[in-house]
Order: structure tokens, then sequence, then C-alpha cells
């Protein structure tokens, strides 16, 4: 089955630096690779994704780009703020999309 | 605006007990999922299910069961309780209609096993 590695565990930037979590997956069927974000006692929330047909999407201050020759996708925060200090999840689907296998998480935290 | 309920936040059982787990969605979706999430193992699939009656093993279905009779219904299941399934538990579901499947969960099930 799918294996999605995520790096780093934790990752502390201070307010206005990027942030980047990077992930790795096993499975060269995977063709969606959704991030999700999960704050303090919430419920996981997707916060952009990428499917394989492209290499890289950007929203606002939140970027993902796709390497599927080398299979890993990343995370790009810029201008970093308080409010995105959070848990972050990668994860790639099994090919048909509907299930996902998550990494396990990378803890930012944004200090001022 | 897509809600997934679960019927308790925090649940405490003694070791052998038979636990039910409810979660509920109201939008319809084919697809629901359980999770559990344990610190620095992230999000692990135990089960899920595609279509009612339909239910598929994920990567640790060990110890645990589902049900889903109804559409908007997904019941998980511990026959017998042990201490080693105090998690936190996380309900989602999915539609299947276009190609993106996002996945909406619930507020989550903290269970603790004594």
């Amino acid at each position: 089955g799918e294996n999605v590695e995520q790096h780093p565990s934790t990752l502390s930037v201070q307010e206005g630096d990027s942030a980047v979590i990077k992930c790795t997956y096993s499975d060269s069927a995977s063709n969606y690779f959704p991030w999700y974000k999960q704050e303090l006692g919430k419920r996981p929330q997707l916060i952009i994704d990428i499917r394989s047909n492209v290499g890289e999407k950007k929203d606002q201050r939140i970027a993902v780009t796709l390497n599927k020759t080398a299979k890993h996708f990343s995370l790009h925060i810029t201008e970093t703020q308080p409010e995105d200090s959070a848990v972050y999840f990668c994860a790639a689907n099994d090919g048909t999309a509907s299930k996902l296998t998550f990494g396990t998480g990378t803890r930012l935290q944004v200090t001022l | 605006d897509v809600k997934v309920t679960q019927s308790s936040r925090y649940l405490v059982k003694r070791t052998g007990e038979k636990v039910f787990l409810e979660c509920v969605q109201d939008m319809d979706h084919e697809n629901m999922f359980w999770y559990r999430q344990d610190p620095g193992l992230g999000l692990r699939l135990i089960y899920f299910s595609y279509d009612v009656k339909m239910k598929e093993k994920g990567d640790i279905p060990e110890g645990y069961s589902v049900s889903r009779e109804k559409k908007e219904r997904f019941s998980l299941i511990l026959e017998s309780a042990s201490t080693n399934q105090t998690s936190m538990y996380l309900c989602a579901s999915s539609s299947v209609r276009g190609f993106v499947h996002e996945q909406f969960f619930g507020p989550g099930t903290r269970l603790t096993v004594l």
C-alpha cells in the first residue's frame, strides 16, 4: 500500500519567515495530494491540494509543489503569521481519489 | 455547509467493554472513514465505506469493526476494548462527485480505556 513520509516533525519559525514542509510517497498510482491543517483542539481542514498533472499551485501565502519523478511534494508558507501555528498533514491518494494515506504531521510554531 | 458530527467528545470505558462510536454526516456523501490519531503517528485509517453496507479495511483494522446501515451514519465498534485503543478517533466523509474528494472531518472522540 501507499506509504507517506513527512518531515520535519516540528518546525519553529519567526513571524514573517517562510516555512517548508516536505513529504514523499511510494505509490506511483497516486494522483492527488492534499494538505490539511489542524489547529489545537480542532478538526483537520483542507487548505490546499494538487493533482499529478500540475507541478505547482498557489493560494495567497501558501503553495504546494509536486515532483512526480522523485515522488515528493512540499508545502510552502510565506510571510508566516501566528495563526499559521498548527499541525499540518500531507496525504496521498490510492489512485482512486477516495482513500488517503496521511503523513505523520508537522507541528509548526510561529513565534513573535 | 458540510456537517460531520460524532456521538461523544470524550468517552471513558473499561477494558473488555464493547464500545460504539457513532458518526453522522448531513451532506449525502458516499464515502465515510474512521481514523485514529496518535501523537507522532498522524492519522491512520481504520476502516472506510464507499456505500451503504459496504466496508473496506484500512491500515489498522485489528480489534475494530464497522457498520453502515444508512448512508449518513457510520459506526465504529470496539468489540472488547483494550488499553492500547486509548486514542483520538476521527470520522470523515467525502463525496465521489468530481475528481477532488475533500474529506470533511468530525470533531473527534477522545476515548480512554482503563
